[in-house]
């Protein structure tokens, strides 16, 4: 069956600080696909990566990096030297490929960065 | 800029009044979304479009329906809201390819008094 867990509910850091936001998968599939969303209080979804299942390299984009491990069934997400501005819930989803386009989305970390 | 736009941002209407949520899209997607997230909880799909073809989760209520007139275009129609359908509602397109970014508009968060 597949499913994603979040296990974090909730992360508070001191600005500055580096964090990661943990995110394992289940999937029967060889091809599926892992993503991140960022969602502040104004409760938009923003887009921050995809990933396929096929490319295993780590990708960095300013401060923030992932760490997709096939091995472990994870795609770790780290903010390195937190911002107030990061704080935020953070969901991570998989898609299969199975035609349908849906995702199965992961309960959420609700990060907190104080300042 | 391409995007996708919802009104209203907040709605508020009377138990059991019917409401129409909207959602526009200038990504020119073949596939939008509908979806519910409640306080503290991922956000749920409801339904989605296929260009015309409507797909209908298993689990969503017969409460809730949808129209899409055109590729720019969908509706969320809430016949008869009860409490339990104050929450935000998101509307997201993508494109119709496997394994797609979904990319979701700012959400209208409906009261229901």
């Amino acid at each position: 069956a597949q499913k994603v867990t979040q296990a974090q509910t909730e992360i508070s850091v001191v600005e500055k600080e580096d964090v990661t936001l943990d995110c394992v998968y289940e999937t029967r599939d060889t091809t599926y696909y892992l993503f991140w969303y960022k969602q502040p209080p104004s409760g938009e979804l923003v887009f921050l990566i995809r990933r396929n299942s096929f490319d295993e390299q780590n990708e960095i984009s300013g401060r923030y990096s992932w760490n997709f491990q096939k091995s472990t069934s994870s795609f770790n997400f780290t903010i390195t030297a937190s911002q107030v501005v990061d704080s935020a819930v953070y969901f991570c989803a998989l898609s299969e490929a199975t035609g349908t386009y849906k995702y199965i989305f992961g309960t959420g970390t609700r990060l907190k960065v104080l300042a | 800029d391409a995007m996708v736009i919802q009104n209203p941002r907040y709605q508020v209407t009377q138990f059991g009044k019917p409401v129409t949520l909207s959602c526009s899209q200038t990504l020119n997607h073949n596939v939008m979304y509908w979806y519910q997230q409640k306080s503290s909880q991922a956000p749920k799909l409801l339904f989605h479009y296929y260009d015309k073809d409507f797909n209908n989760e298993a689990d969503t209520p017969d409460n809730f329906q949808s129209r899409r007139p055109n590729t720019s275009f969908c509706f969320l129609d809430i016949r008869s809201p009860g409490l339990g359908d104050a929450a935000m509602y998101l509307c997201a397109t993508s494109r119709a390819e496997e394994g797609e970014t979904q990319y979701f508009g700012p959400g209208t968060r409906l009261l229901v008094l």
